[in-house]
């Protein structure tokens, strides 16, 4: 089983440019979270999906977006780029289903993004 | 809210001799509460997990964790360390009711294991 995909692995953007990443969760998983990982703030929650819809939001401005497709590849995107959106973006993937069941996380490698 | 405190930034040990990473959790109800390993350059990895089922959790890799609710711990142990077990260690606690994906992560402990 082909575990969580992430693209780009790395990329360089310019201030004031904008990003999209990919992630492919695992095949049957139909919740995806994205992470911000900074060695100044560690791991912060930006995001989670669910088919096709927001459930959760972390504490991130507007400029940080994303959306699930049909077939639960997520896409996130962040606008006018500062510096400090330097970081490593994780994407996680899950069941997701709601109720007592907590299921593991499936983490992807991340997309190691710099901003110049 | 919940959050999680991991009490050592950085623990350095022999190989060989056990392995100790604390953690400190708060959470208004029964918590979920996970430790994940990442490696250099590479994402996260499940170690163990507890859903409120036994307090005594074995994860992958002789690690294991104890839920102690008196003292709000979850504290991950090793009997002997190997050089492998060198990472960035995290206690997460899962945020919002249910099964989730939003988690919340401790600040992370770096292992060090010296030959």
């Amino acid at each position: 089983k082909a575990g969580v995909t992430q693209t780009p692995r790395y990329l360089i953007k310019t201030r004031g440019q904008q990003v999209t990443l990919s992630c492919s969760p695992i095949s049957g998983h139909r919740s995806v979270s994205w992470y911000q990982q900074t060695p100044g703030q560690g791991l912060q929650f930006l995001f989670e999906y669910f088919s096709e819809t927001q459930r959760n939001k972390g504490n991130f401005p507007g400029r940080f977006s994303g959306r699930q497709f049909s077939n639960s590849r997520s896409e996130m995107n962040v606008s006018t780029l500062e510096l400090g959106d330097s970081a490593l973006y994780l994407c996680a993937s899950s069941g997701g289903d709601r109720g007592p069941n907590t299921g593991e996380l499936f983490f992807g490698e991340g997309s190691r993004l710099t901003v110049l | 809210a919940q959050s999680v405190t991991q009490l050592d930034s950085h623990v350095s040990v022999s190989e060989g001799t056990p392995v100790l990473l604390r953690c400190n959790y708060s959470s208004s109800y029964s918590p979920s509460l996970f430790w994940y390993v990442q490696h250099p350059n590479k994402g996260l990895q499940l170690l163990l997990k507890y859903t409120s089922a036994a307090t005594l959790v074995k994860g992958i890799n002789g690690f294991e964790a104890e839920f102690k609710k008196s003292e709000t711990s979850f504290h991950l142990t090793k009997p002997s360390a190997h050089m492998s077990d060198a990472a960035e260690y995290f206690c997460v606690v899962r945020g919002g009711s249910g099964n989730t994906g939003k988690l919340i992560f401790g600040q992370g402990t770096t292992l060090q294991v010296k030959p």
